[in-house]
């Protein structure tokens, strides 16, 4: 049973440019989360979603940021404009219905 | 705002002992705890967990305590390895039926040969 899938481990944009991130859950997991993480730091929750349906999005900034889970496919964290800032590790979780999370490697975002 | 917090931003211990890592929480409502370990370059691996309604739990070589009257957690690790030089996090779940977790900031753990 592979583990969470999250791609890619890094990616470099300018800033201005589109970032997206990719996560597949774990085979069974219908609950996918998002962190994000800036060195030295701990997690910080984003958004947490079930299949085409966004849960909670209290963590996630109002603007250039969305999130989707769609019927088919992993889920997607989209970064539009992004600026320097927006450097961190994000990581994606998932979980059966249930508390436990288990987190994929991260995707390690670059603004230049 | 609530936060989950350490006392100790970083530990070292020598090979073979054991170690104890302390997190402090604040909100009482908090039901559910984990503690996650996350080596460099990786994603955070979960290691044990545990609910309100108990005050210990055992898995292999490590032990989580709860004291919730004074919202206190712990991760004792027994025989410590060179395996287990990483960084720990405590997390909760605050709001009892939405289960994102809030982080602590981090213990970094250093297993001296």
């Amino acid at each position: 049973n592979a583990g969470v899938m999250q791609n890619p481990r890094h990616l470099v944009r300018r800033r201005g440019q589109e970032a997206r991130l990719r996560c597949s859950p774990m085979k069974g997991h219908s609950h996918v989360y998002w962190y994000r993480q800036l060195p030295e730091e701990g997690l910080k929750f984003m958004v947490y979603l079930q299949k085409e349906n966004i849960i909670d999005e209290s963590g996630m900034p109002k603007e250039r940021f969305s999130a989707e889970f769609p019927k088919e496919g992993p889920s997607i964290l989209r970064i539009q404009q992004v600026v320097r800032g927006d450097s961190a590790a994000y990581f994606c979780a998932s979980s059966p219905q249930g508390n436990i999370q288990y987190f994929g490697a991260g995707t390690r975002l670059s603004v230049l | 705002g609530e936060s989950v917090g350490l006392h100790l931003p970083t530990l070292s211990v020598q090979e073979g002992d054991n170690s104890i890592i302390n997190c402090a929480y604040s909100n009482s409502a908090s039901d559910y705890f984990i503690w996650y370990k996350q080596e460099s370059g990786k994603g955070p691996q979960f290691i044990i967990d545990i609910r309100s309604n108990m005050d210990k739990r055992q898995g292999q070589r490590v032990t989580v305590l709860l004291n919730k009257t004074v919202k206190h957690l712990s991760l004792q690790i027994a025989a410590t390895q060179p395996g287990d030089s990483a960084v720990y996090f405590c997390a909760e779940n605050p709001d009892f039926g939405n289960e994102k977790l809030t982080f602590g900031t981090g213990t970094r753990l250093t297993i001296i040969p």
